[in-house]
C-alpha cells in the first residue's frame, strides 16, 4: 500500500522568507498524482499545487513550487516570499492514477509565519 | 472551481442518537464522493467511497452499520452516524472528484464538526 510521510510536524518561517516542506512517499506504481493541500484554521482544504508523475518538469503556481524527485520518491513544497496568510496545516497527498478512490494523505506540517 | 458544500457545519448530539451529514456538489454532478474523518491535529483518513446508485465502499476497519452512506442523487451524498458515542466526535469532510476529464483533483467540502455528549 502507498504511504505518505511528512517528517516535519511543525515549521516556522519569517514573513517574506522562503520555506521548504518535505514529503516522501512509497509506491510501486509508475504513474500517479501528487498534491499539496493547505488547511487553514477554517478547516477548508485548498489545493495548492499538483504534480503528475510522468511529467519531469516541476510544477509551479505563483509563489509555490515543488521539487519532485521521482527516483527518490520525494515531493517537497517551496513557498517563496512567505505571507501571513500562508500560515496553515499543509498536507502532502498521493493519488493513484489507476484507482480514483485511493488518495493518501501525510500527517501534515503546521506552518507558522512570523511577522 | 467546483464547489462542494456540507451541512451542518457543526452539530452536537447526545450519546445514542443518530445524526445525518449532507454533502452536496453545487455546480457539478458527482457519481462518486468520498468521506473522510479527521481527528484533532491529525490527517484525513478515508472512511468510505459513496457511489451514486450503488452501495458505498468502506475502508477496512470502518463499521458499515454505524456509518451509513447514501448517495441519493448525482449531487447529494449523506453520512449518518448511528447510535453516536463520544468517540465518534470528530471532524468529517467530504470530497468529490473533479468534474473535468482529467479527474486528478478532489474538491473538498468545508467539513462538519460532530460533538457527541
Amino acid at each position: 500500500a502507498q504511504t505518505v510521510t511528512q517528517s516535519q510536524p511543525e515549521m516556522s518561517v519569517q514573513e517574506a522568507e522562503t520555506v521548504t516542506l518535505s514529503c516522501t512517499y512509497d509506491t510501486s506504481e509508475s504513474d500517479y498524482y501528487l498534491f499539496w493541500y493547505k488547511q487553514p484554521p477554517s478547516r477548508q482544504m485548498i489545493l495548492v499545487i499538483r504534480q503528475e508523475a510522468y511529467k519531469q518538469q516541476n510544477a509551479t503556481e505563483n509563489r509555490f513550487s515543488v521539487n519532485f524527485q521521482k527516483a527518490a520518491k520525494s515531493f517537497s513544497l517551496k513557498i517563496s516570499d512567505s505571507q501571513l496568510g500562508d500560515a496553515a496545516m499543509y498536507f502532502c497527498a498521493y493519488r493513484s492514477r489507476y484507482n480514483n478512490n485511493d488518495m493518501r494523505f501525510g500527517a501534515g506540517t503546521r506552518l507558522t509565519v512570523k511577522p | 472551481g467546483a464547489v462542494v458544500s456540507q451541512h451542518p457545519s457543526r452539530v452536537i448530539c447526545k450519546s445514542g442518537t443518530s445524526v445525518k451529514i449532507e454533502c452536496r456538489s453545487l455546480d457539478f454532478q458527482a457519481t462518486t464522493m468520498f468521506w473522510y474523518r479527521q481527528f484533532p491535529k491529525q490527517s484525513l483518513m478515508l472512511m468510505a467511497t459513496s457511489n451514486e446508485g450503488s452501495k458505498a465502499t468502506y475502508e477496512q476497519g470502518v463499521e458499515k452499520d454505524k456509518f451509513l452512506i447514501n448517495h441519493a442523487s448525482l449531487t447529494l451524498s449523506t453520512l449518518t452516524v448511528t447510535s453516536a458515542h463520544p468517540e465518534d466526535s470528530s471532524f468529517y469532510i467530504c470530497s468529490a472528484p473533479s468534474p473535468s476529464g482529467s479527474s486528478d483533483e478532489q474538491y473538498f467540502g468545508p467539513g462538519t464538526r460532530l460533538t457527541v455528549t
